[in-house]
């Protein structure tokens, strides 16, 4: 079975400051990790993947993720937060054994960025 | 290059009855899929069509349909629709099916059901 976790439902950062959004993952075999950003009313959009190789994944808009695989996790990061990145973040897994298409994501992470 | 493109945006249906999402996608994208967004769920899949073919299915009861048409573009209904089914349905559009390849989202149909 495959599942993903945010452990926070909501992170609050200081503009300027950096920020973490927290992912762990469970999946058999090896995984294709995502994350995705959504704005009120709108859907999800595509920042970065993880499938192989280096471990840091940059994506859009500065953010970029850990992937480590003994911790199962796959953690978002940016150095430097901005007001415009207060969002919804989901972060989603594939298992690339099952042929299966479709993404199992997380509940979600709010994120405020405080001016 | 377009996106991928859901009409309506807004639907008000009353319980009982159905209902029809269109979703075109990302010209060149095989791949369609749908997914339901509640608060109470979150994101949950709901079907994957490619070359036209069910691939995948998730645990829905049989009132959510699907289908995709020749040119890639997908439909979804649901009938007898129940106050729960209120959400923001997502279709998603993918180069290919499964693997490494990311998912691009439309805005969303947000279905109210009264």
């Amino acid at each position: 079975a495959q599942s993903v976790a945010q452990p926070e439902d909501q992170v609050n950062v200081a503009e300027g400051n950096p920020l973490t959004v927290k992912c762990t993952y469970s999946v058999s075999g090896n995984p294709y990790l995502f994350w995705y950003v959504q704005y009120p009313n709108r859907g999800l959009q595509f920042l970065l993947k993880y499938i192989t190789g280096d471990n840091l994944v940059k994506g859009s808009y500065g953010f970029e993720a850990e992937f480590n695989k003994s911790q199962t996790s796959f953690h978002l990061k940016k150095p430097s937060a901005l007001v415009s990145d207060s969002a919804l973040y989901f972060c989603a897994v594939r298992a690339s054994q099952t042929g299966a298409n479709n993404l199992f994501f997380g509940t979600g992470t709010r994120l405020t960025v405080i001016p | 290059k377009a996106g991928v493109t859901q009409t309506p945006r807004y639907l008000i249906k009353t319980r009982g009855q159905q209902v029809t999402l269109s979703c075109s996608p990302i010209s060149g994208h095989r791949s369609v899929s749908w997914y339901q967004q509640t608060p109470g769920q979150g994101l949950q899949f709901l079907f994957e069509y490619f070359s036209e073919t069910q691939r995948n299915k998730g645990n829905f009861p049989g009132r959510f349909s699907g289908r995709q048409f020749s040119n890639s573009r997908s439909e979804m209904n649901v009938s007898t629709l129940e106050l729960g089914d209120s959400a923001l349905y997502l279709c998603a559009s993918s180069l290919s099916t499964g693997g490494s390849t990311e998912a691009f989202f439309g805005q969303g149909t947000r279905l109210t059901v009264v």
